[in-house]
Parts: C-alpha cells; sequence; structure tokens
C-alpha cells in the first residue's frame, strides 16, 4: 500500500542554519507529495507541492524536488528562522479509489535564536 | 474566503460519554475529509465525503465512530462511546473537484478531544 517516511525529530537548529527534512515513499501509480506545517497552537496548512516527477515545490525559502528515481520529497531551506519552529509533515496523494491523503509522522524543529 | 473551521477547537469528556464534532468545509467544496492524529503518530484518515454520500469509509476505526453530512454542507463526527484510545486531534480537510481532478485539501485547525 501507500506509505509515507520521514525522519524521526526532534530537528534542533540554530538560526540561519541548513535545514533538511528527509521524505520518502512507496506509492502504487502517479502521486502528488505535499509538505504540510503545523505551527504552535494552528491548524495544517499546506506549505508546498508538486504533482509529477522532477517537479520542484517553494514557499517561504523552502523547496522541495519530487525525484522518481529515489522516491524522495526532501524538504530544505537554506537559512532557518525562529518563526520556522512548527511541526512538518510529508504527504502523498493518489488515486486508491478515492483521493485520500497519507502522511507521514511529522518532524518537529525547533529553531533557536 | 473563509477556510475550513471546526469547533468545537478543545474537548475534554470522560469515557462512555459521548462527544460530537463539527466541520464546516470551505463553500462550495464538494469533498469532505476527517483525518486524526493520536498520540503524536501520524495522521490517520478517517473517510471522505462527496456532497452527501460517503465515498470511502476504511478508515473508520469502528463503529463508535459516526459520522454524517446531511445535505452536502458541513459534516458532524459523533464518537459513542468514548474511549481512552481516541483521544488526539481531529482534522477536517476539503477540496473542490474542477474537471475531474480533485484539487489540493485545506485542512482546518482541528479539535483537540481528551477522554479522560
Amino acid at each position: 500500500g501507500n506509505s509515507v517516511t520521514q525522519m524521526e525529530g526532534p530537528v534542533t537548529l540554530s538560526e540561519e542554519a541548513f535545514l533538511t527534512i528527509n521524505c520518502t515513499y512507496t506509492a502504487t501509480g502517479y502521486p502528488s507529495l505535499f509538505w504540510y506545517v503545523q505551527y504552535p497552537g494552528e491548524g495544517l496548512q499546506l506549505l508546498l507541492k508538486a504533482t509529477k516527477a522532477d517537479d520542484k515545490g517553494s514557499n517561504k525559502g523552502f523547496e522541495a524536488t519530487y525525484r522518481k528515481e529515489t522516491t524522495s520529497f526532501h524538504l530544505e531551506k537554506g537559512s532557518v528562522q525562529v518563526s520556522d519552529s512548527a511541526v512538518y509533515f510529508c504527504a502523498l496523494r493518489a488515486y486508491t479509489g478515492g483521493f485520500k491523503t497519507i502522511f507521514g509522522a511529522g518532524t518537529r524543529l525547533f529553531v533557536k535564536a | 474566503e473563509a477556510g475550513v473551521t471546526q469547533f468545537p477547537s478543545h474537548s475534554v469528556i470522560e469515557k462512555g460519554q459521548t462527544v460530537t464534532l463539527r466541520c464546516d468545509p470551505i463553500s462550495g467544496h464538494d469533498n469532505l475529509y476527517w483525518y486524526r492524529r493520536v498520540m503524536g503518530k501520524e495522521i490517520k484518515f478517517l473517510l471522505h465525503f462527496v456532497k452527501e454520500s460517503k465515498q470511502d469509509e476504511s478508515g473508520m476505526p469502528n463503529n463508535r465512530f459516526l459520522a454524517e453530512r446531511t445535505g452536502g454542507t458541513y459534516s458532524t463526527l459523533k464518537v459513542q462511546p468514548a474511549e481512552l484510545e481516541d483521544s488526539g486531534v481531529y482534522f477536517c480537510a476539503s477540496s473542490h473537484t474542477s474537471g475531474g481532478i480533485v484539487e489540493t485539501q485545506y485542512f482546518g485547525p482541528g479539535t483537540r478531544l481528551l477522554v479522560l
């Protein structure tokens, strides 16, 4: 079945450090891939998405590239800020009789000033 | 444009009681989904409505959970009787279908349920 695996947290970084959160997936067919973010006390927000191989999603300085050959969708940011502290979820959506989203377990990021 | 809203934001109940969660999707979105995140684990799919019909309810854990979407607008998720393991965050999401393509799901803020 379809599944998403992302690196366990928490990840603790200093401000302006480089961020990578690894995400790999297993899916039949051609899934769309997503990163969602949940800031403290808030709901899930779509951060970025990619719908086909080699697409790069980007938003707020975050980027992720859909790599079909390695079944990966790693999240990167060149210089994190304290305000980026949140839980990040990698997810996929593929048609399996419906369009439910399959999520990874989430990675908590702490950014220190 | 208003986003997906959920009520209540928090609920604390005792084991054996009943709780009803409500979700109001974005206006015009035919697709409505329920998900939950239990004990800091991954967010898991519960079910999917298309308008008022249940398209996929494969994620519903057991018959203590009942979801409805009368009239194809808002949805309720009732847990009766609640058990300790039902504690978690319940998310609702909605999306639009255009030209046969289901578009991006937009999530609500979630309802944090604690069963004591």
